[in-house]
């Protein structure tokens, strides 16, 4: 089942903080976070673990919430270079299974 | 040090010709997983392997796929009879046992 993304899209003026989000129906093992830009391979950024963890990477950092069966992606202070397509992998199995992404939110980061 | 490369980068083929799309992981890792990507979309799994083993090729879409990695290292993606609709970017990843994974620059397949 895939994972539901939002928002779709949105643009932000350099400084400003975002939140996306990606819920599943099924239960997970794990949420990852990749970010690709335009014509390029996805980056990997983060990935959480079952039992509801939180993690940070300079100005970006993530939360999953295990009952919720939900994870979120914040990104603070944005810069220009964060523009790309961020998605979420979710893994329902033990880990190191293929993942199944959501349909990606647009993040536009304008002066 | 080097990531995963794949090639072709680009790849035209008319319909019905057979392609082939190559991708070297990075050394020592120890799972590969191929998926496609249309404009727009997410990554969609297509098959992965652990070392030689083909775990799981559910996510192939008819049989004119089939994909190998016969000595545990490099990986090759065939599409036999190629169509239109399988035209989109491809994708590999490598993980080492139980991390996260890794994606290659992808090929992008334009079906004629």
């Amino acid at each position: 089942q895939q994972p539901v993304q939002s928002p779709q899209a949105v643009i932000l003026r350099e400084g400003e903080d975002a939140v996306i989000n990606c819920s599943s129906s099924k239960a997970l093992y794990s949420v990852h976070w990749y970010r690709q830009k335009h014509g390029e391979a996805p980056v990997f950024l983060m990935i959480l673990l079952k039992g509801g963890e939180q993690k940070g990477h300079e100005k970006i950092s993530a939360s999953f919430n295990e009952k919720k069966q939900q994870s979120s992606l914040y990104l603070t202070a944005s810069q220009l270079s964060y523009s790309g397509t961020y998605f979420c992998g979710t893994d329902i199995y033990s880990g190191n299974t293929p993942l199944v992404f959501g349909k990606g939110t647009r993040l536009s980061v304008i002066a | 040090g080097a990531g995963v490369s794949q090639s072709p980068r680009y790849k035209v083929a008319k319909r019905g010709q057979d392609v082939a799309l190559r991708c070297d992981p990075i050394s020592g890792h120890v799972s590969l997983f191929w998926y496609q990507q249309a404009l727009g979309q997410g990554p969609e799994f297509l098959t992965y392997f652990q070392n030689e083993a083909q775990l799981d090729k559910s996510g192939l879409p008819s049989d004119r796929f089939f994909a190998e990695r016969p000595e545990g290292s490099v990986s090759t993606l065939k599409i036999q009879r190629t169509q239109q609709e399988d035209s989109a970017v491809y994708l590999c990843a490598s993980s080492p046992y139980y991390n996260e994974q890794f994606f290659g620059p992808g090929t992008r397949l334009t079906v004629l």
